[in-house]
């Protein structure tokens, strides 16, 4: 079966320090991967989709990239955060079919 | 411009009853539509979907109801359980592409 490991679980950076969160997905191949963001009371806001290796879509104008180094590795990056990027960022993969699949999260809080 | 709107932030609906979270959209290409359950910092969880071509899907207390001449799709829960309280994300996705476009959710409370 499949399955999404998002890490770290919580994270706490301070105002202008980098960030890189990692997501992997087992169990299938060549999925398409995503980024989103879910700000405090607000719904889900699509970041970035990848349909392959080094294939990155922005959603949004944003702090952040994103990058898809290997087929079921996605990572999330700033160079610099700002308080505005706060918030529980959840990856999700789907295959074939629409139905899209989510890993744990991780909360960041930037101070 | 929000495209799938769930206009109720919240619902409180009492355990054996049944609970219907709803869920409006504008985007005429959206066919095929999603609900999924979220804890708190936890990962959204994929309950039950529903394509265009059918008005009705149903997964054991789970029922996705779609009317595509008003835009709406609804979820019903039937019994409602204390373990069902959550969020509630109504999810679309337009022909020919992955993307889902999600409501701002739905916190459900289903008490004793």
């Amino acid at each position: 079966s499949q399955t999404i490991h998002q890490w770290p679980a919580t994270l706490v950076q301070p105002v202008g320090s980098p960030l890189s969160l990692e997501c992997t997905v087992e169990g299938t191949s060549n999925p398409n991967l995503y980024w989103y963001r879910q700000a405090a009371g607000r719904g889900l806001q699509l970041l970035f989709y990848s349909v392959g290796i080094g294939q990155i879509s922005s959603e949004v104008p944003q702090n952040l990239s994103a990058s898809r180094p290997q087929d079921r590795q996605f990572i999330l990056s700033s160079k610099k955060l700002l308080l505005s990027d706060s918030g529980f960022y959840l990856c999700a993969w789907s295959r074939a079919l629409r139905d899209q699949y989510f890993g744990p999260g991780t909360r960041l809080l930037v101070l | 411009d929000q495209q799938v709107k769930q206009n109720s932030p919240s619902l409180s609906v009492q355990e054996g009853r049944i609970s219907i979270l709803n869920c409006d959209y504008t985007n005429s290409m959206f066919d095929y539509f999603l609900w999924y359950k979220k804890y708190p910092a936890e990962g959204p969880t994929f309950l039950i979907s529903i394509s265009s071509i059918k008005d009705k899907n149903e997964d054991g207390r789970f029922t996705v109801f779609l009317n595509k001449s008003a835009k709406h799709l609804s979820l019903h829960i039937v019994p409602s359980q204390p373990g069902d309280s959550a969020v509630y994300f109504c999810a679309a996705s337009a022909r020919n592409t992955d993307k889902l476009i999600f409501g701002t959710g739905t916190r459900l409370q289903v008490f004793p």
